[in-house]
């Protein structure tokens, strides 16, 4: 399909497991975003990615949480030794160029739950 | 910081009501607005967005106007239908920053009752 594709879709794992969730961005999009959406929290961002560096990682919430984006495409996140706190839906948008001007198109979203 | 503030919720309104939902701002610079809407089983996308001050963004019968002066973006509509049921997100970015990204508000979930 032509939209950002987030996979896997749902994700079960063990507190202290190491994750990895993966985003294909709508193809020529320089522009890769990371956000958690949690119950009640609403949507926190984590990174953003222009091209394959990333001048804005404020977002990650601890040394534990790590990005990195290959080809100007292809984007994942990964979690490791993962917290029960770290349950959320992952979302993973792109962009042509600026946020300001343009607009952001998200997946549907990677749920993670930490047992 | 930047940050938004929208109303809190749940909603549940009946079909042809008219529709408020509030969201207030802070930021630095001189940002833009938007308005994003997720629909069950779907991912957000937008709804409708205003780039300067006095601005109206407007789609699918919604309208935001840009309020400079009360740093407002509230978002109606005179006549919700059931399929307007969705969790609403109110959010800005800073057009002054290299690094832009969009700063959300909590979401609001709408029901509309037939």
């Amino acid at each position: 399909g032509a939209g950002v594709s987030q996979s896997p879709s749902n994700k079960v794992t063990e507190k202290g497991k190491d994750v990895e969730l993966r985003c294909d961005p709508i193809s020529g999009h320089t522009a890769l975003y990371w956000y958690r959406q949690s119950l009640g929290q609403g949507l926190e961002f984590l990174i953003y990615f222009q091209g394959n560096s990333a001048p804005d990682k404020s977002g990650l919430p601890s040394d534990r949480f790590s990005a990195e984006r290959t080809g100007g495409s292809v984007s994942t996140l990964t979690i490791q030794r993962t917290q029960q706190e770290d349950s959320a839906v992952y979302l993973c948008a792109s962009s042509l160029g600026q946020v300001n001007t343009g607009e952001l198109f998200f997946g549907e979203g990677s749920r993670l739950t930490v047992l | 910081g930047n940050s938004v503030t929208q109303m809190e919720g749940p909603v549940t309104l009946s079909e042809e009501a008219f529709l408020t939902i509030n969201c207030t701002y802070t930021a630095t610079g001189y940002p833009s607005l938007f308005w994003y809407v997720q629909y069950p089983g779907e991912g957000l996308q937008l709804l409708l967005k205003a780039t300067k001050a006095d601005d109206k963004g407007s789609n699918k019968g919604f309208e935001a106007t840009y309020r400079k002066e009360t740093t407002s973006f509230h978002l109606e509509k005179g006549s919700v239908q059931v399929s307007d049921s969705a969790v609403y997100f109110c959010a800005l970015s800073d057009r002054t920053g290299a690094n832009s990204k969009l700063t959300f508000g909590k979401g609001i979930t709408l029901s509309v009752r037939p």
